[in-house]
């Protein structure tokens, strides 16, 4: 139990519509990433929020967008969607404070058909 | 980010430590060691971290070399439930992103 939770657990949604996908983080915990994870590969870095704003991305386009509220939930939104999302869509959260470990939610399986 | 290079897979025997080697040549020295470990679907599972010095938890221990260009994960009696994909990953203090590659299967068989 990492007290990272993130739903829905799974979805299906249609090639073109918009997605927002769940998070609540550990309370105190103001650093939170999104990863996803195709299948059969690492889980790759999409963007990092810290209270609030975001302060890192990977290379995914804008329709990837997110936020961060100070109740420790977040989102991650994505827009026009294709066939390529689908994927495990992972959030972690960490403590402020130097090289703390994250920890991760249990994810959310999004299928695009 | 420095890159990490580990073993597609291992096998490991029940019972018998498990040692995941972890190849890390261009670590920097602001740059930490972690470990993680992902069971089928399920979110990644951190093991352990460490900058130079070695490691234990209750969970595994981690050795890093002198040079810190590489570093060895030993879980001290293997079980049916760390069957996982484990991931060797360098992160530098100032960024929270975690790079992740392939990782090694580890399988444990009975």
């Amino acid at each position: 139990e990492t007290g990272v939770t993130q739903s829905p657990t799974h979805l299906i949604k249609t090639r073109g519509q918009q997605v927002t996908l769940r998070c609540s983080s550990q309370s105190g915990h103001n650093t939170v990433s999104w990863y996803q994870q195709a299948l059969g590969q690492g889980p790759q870095f999409i963007f990092q929020y810290y209270r609030e704003e975001e302060n890192g991305r990977g290379n995914f386009p804008p329709r990837f967008s997110g936020l961060q509220f100070p109740n420790y939930s977040s989102e991650l939104n994505v827009n026009a969607l294709e066939l390529d999302d689908s994927a495990l869509y992972l959030c972690a959260s960490r403590e402020d404070r130097g090289n703390t470990e994250a920890f991760f939610g249990q994810g959310t399986r999004l299928t695009v058909v | 980010d420095a890159k990490t290079t580990q073993p597609t897979s291992m096998d490991c025997a029940e019972g018998r430590a498990a040692n995941l080697p972890c190849n890390h040549s261009t670590i920097s020295g602001n740059e930490y060691v972690y470990w993680y470990r992902q069971i089928h679907s399920q979110g990644p599972q951190y093991i352990i971290h460490g900058l130079k010095n070695n490691e234990t938890n209750e969970m595994a221990s981690l050795i890093i070399t002198e040079d810190r260009k590489s570093s060895t994960l030993i879980l001290p009696h293997a079980t049916l439930r760390d069957t996982a994909v484990y991931y060797c990953i360098v992160r530098g203090g100032n960024t929270g992103k975690l790079i992740f590659g392939q990782g090694t299967t580890l399988q444990v068989k009975p």
